[in-house]
């Protein structure tokens, strides 16, 4: 069975801090895995999507990662705007369809 | 473009009652989705339409019922809402059901109350 695991739960950061957050996936032949950005009341933003280990994305402050067992996103000098739930998702090879096994989400708090 | 939408925003329903969400998508993707999203259970996969005119069992598909009326649209049906229902619920699209590019675009949600 597919899984996904997000941490840390939340994460409080100053403006300006960096930091990253982690998604852990246990999967039977990676075919992707996706980031999305969830603000409060909202749907689900795709951000990235990374096929392969080695892959990286960029998208202003963030940064996506991947090797064979997790995905890193990087934040770099993250602003308040930037805070919000990060979900991490992943499909499997020989899906019939494409569906998405999702973690918990990391909430990410940035302070001024 | 508007991407996802979803109608209505906000429902409270009486255990027992029946409704429909509705979803419409203009990004002429060939999939859709119904999601629900619960406290500590994350998303989770209601029912799926691979493409016009098809759709298929998710996660969690009892108690619900589907219909794919066109290309763009894709509505839920609660028969007979319980409290277990209570939940926000997404509707997402792809271009492809499995291939590369398969990313998932999320409507703004419906908030279900069922009392």
């Amino acid at each position: 069975e597919d899984q996904v695991t997000q941490s840390p739960e939340a994460l409080r950061l100053q403006e300006g801090e960096s930091s990253s957050l982690n998604c852990s996936y246990t999967v039977s032949g990676l075919r992707g895995l996706f980031w999305y950005r969830q603000d409060p009341g909202k749907g689900p933003e795709f951000l990235f999507t990374l096929y392969s280990a080695g892959e990286e994305k960029e998208k202003e402050r963030l940064k996506a990662t991947l090797t064979k067992k997790e995905s890193f996103l990087h934040i770099t000098a993250p602003k308040p705007e930037d805070s919000a739930t990060y979900l991490c998702a992943v499909q499997a090879r020989g899906t019939s369809y494409g569906k998405l096994t999702f973690g918990q989400g990391t909430i990410l708090t940035v302070h001024p | 473009n508007a991407g996802v939408t979803q109608t209505p925003k906000f429902q409270v329903l009486k255990t027992g009652q029946s409704m429909t969400l509705q979803c419409a998508q203009d990004m002429n993707h060939n999939s859709m989705y119904w999601y629900r999203q619960d406290p500590g259970m994350g998303l989770r996969l209601i029912y799926y339409s691979a493409s016009e005119g098809t759709t298929d069992k998710g996660e969690v598909p009892n108690g619900y019922n589907v219909s794919r009326l066109n290309k763009r649209e894709f509505s839920l049906r609660l028969e007979s809402a319980a409290p277990s229902q209570t939940s926000v619920y997404f509707c997402a699209s792809s271009g492809s059901s499995g291939g590369l590019g398969n990313e998932q675009f999320f409507g703004p949600g419906t908030r279900l109350t069922v009392l």
